[in-house]
């Protein structure tokens, strides 16, 4: 079965605490992607890549870090920086980066107390 | 500026129609697209449409824009329970790569 993976679907740390996000996909996409959720609220950008090796800032990028060494994984970090970090967190692949649809794994949500 | 807007909660019968309404502000938006979202879930994509078209059907879905009001709907034919979920639309520029998501409505469908 081919999909996204996010893992694990909740998670719960400290304040202060860094924490990683996993992503996964075997979808063999090349762009993958970072969303965050609050309620009441569309989807907002946080990071994205478009080739291994490679990723830009989006919108909400401060407070969180991302790497890409692998084209199936693009794991999100947050960071203690980040003022807010209770969310629900969206990947999101696409097959190149000339391709619009974006195909959605099922989420982590984050709870720091 | 770019901004997507949708109204935040729609309630309707079962077997009635539902319209869920979006607006839009970037006129040189590509690809206009319909997620649904179920609760605790991530987002499914339903259907898109290319900024050059007027309309879009596929089943029980009905896509239309207004180009000239920047203006988007979506429609579901006889409504279902399991259609209860949270609808976004989001646009596309092209060359961007970057989707602008809606708010999101939050349909309910009362039996």
């Amino acid at each position: 079965d081919g999909g996204i993976t996010q893992s694990p679907k909740y998670l719960f740390r400290k304040e202060g605490q860094n924490v990683t996000l996993s992503c996964e996909q075997n979808l063999n996409h090349d762009a993958m992607y970072w969303y965050r959720q609050d309620p009441g609220q569309g989807l907002r950008l946080i990071y994205y890549s478009q080739i291994v090796n490679d990723f830009q800032k989006g919108d909400i990028a401060e407070g969180y870090s991302v790497s890409r060494e692998k084209k199936e994984s693009f794991p999100l970090t947050v960071t203690s920086a980040q003022k807010n970090p209770t969310a629900f967190y969206l990947c999101a692949s696409s097959r190149t980066r000339d391709s619009y649809e974006q195909y959605f794994g099922p989420g982590t949500r984050l709870t720091v107390t | 500026g770019e901004d997507v807007e949708q109204s935040l909660f729609l309630s309707v019968r079962e077997g009635d129609s539902s319209v869920i309404n979006c607006t839009y502000t970037d006129s040189s938006s590509t690809y206009l697209y319909w997620y649904k979202q179920e609760p605790g879930a991530g987002l499914q994509l339903l259907t898109y449409i290319f900024s050059n078209m007027d309309m879009k059907q596929d089943q029980r879905l009905t896509v239309l824009l207004n180009k000239k009001d920047k203006h988007l709907s979506l429609r579901i034919a006889d409504t279902q329970t399991g259609d209860s979920a949270i609808y976004f639309c989001a646009e596309v520029t092209s060359g961007t790569y970057k989707y602008i998501f809606g708010t999101g409505t939050r349909l309910k469908v009362l039996a």
